[in-house]
């Protein structure tokens, strides 16, 4: 089966650029989530959605970062404009709801804002 | 709120020693709990999980144990190698769909 899928894989740009990174999460999967992790904060929960309805976005840090899942495949995460602090891995996961499922991770974005 | 603490890190083993990594949490009503592990330049894999009281979780060598009067799901395993070298991640679900992640133990296993 394939697993959560994230694209691209590496991102280097200049700060202020505009950045997107995008996720299609396993099928069937009715969770999604964001994370972001650094060497300083660890593992930070952005946002999730349930049935592509956002659910919770308190982990967001700025305005300049928004996330959208427009259908059931696929979610995108913006970064508008960027800036050096927001260099980090960022991970989408996907899980399936009834019963406590586990999360399954992608691989990640690691993101360079020069 | 929920939260997770596990030991601090790095720890450094030579194979075939025998490994721990504490953890344990905070929460309210029964959560169930979970061990990822994370490889160098990849995504967070499930390791094991538990989901009640006193249940063993086991994959690939590893054994962690649900532990209700200690608030603790400890990650053992008997004898390590070097594949093991990774960072390993204790966390919880308590009914939101949402983990709580502890901050991640590195294991490094030497030759």
């Amino acid at each position: 089966d394939a697993g959560v899928i994230q694209s691209p894989r590496h991102e280097v740009t200049e700060m202020g650029q505009e950045v997107t990174l995008r996720c299609k999460p396993i099928s069937g999967h009715d969770y999604l989530f964001w994370y972001r992790q650094t060497m300083m904060r660890g593992l930070e929960l952005l946002i999730y959605f349930n049935n592509n309805v956002p659910i919770d976005d308190s982990g967001m840090p700025e305005d300049r970062f928004s996330a959208k899942m427009p259908n059931a495949s696929f979610s995108t995460l913006k970064i508008q404009p960027s800036e050096p602090r927001d260099s980090a891995v960022y991970f989408c996961a996907s899980s399936f709801s009834g019963g406590r499922q586990p999360q399954h991770f992608g691989d990640g974005t690691r993101l360079s804002i020069l | 709120g929920d939260s997770v603490t596990q030991m601090e890190g790095p720890v450094t083993l030579s194979e075939e020693a025998f490994l721990t990594i504490n953890c344990t949490y905070t929460a309210t009503g029964y959560p169930s709990l979970f061990w990822y592990v994370q490889y160098p330049g990849e995504g967070l894999q499930l390791l094991l999980k538990a989901t009640k009281a006193d249940d063993k979780g086991s994959n690939k060598g590893f054994e962690a144990t649900y532990r209700k009067e200690t608030t603790s799901f400890h990650l053992e395993k008997g004898s390590v190698q070097v594949s093991d070298s990774a960072v390993y991640f204790c966390a919880l679900e308590g009914g939101s769909e949402k983990l709580v992640f502890g901050k991640g133990t590195k294991l490094t296993v030497n030759p």
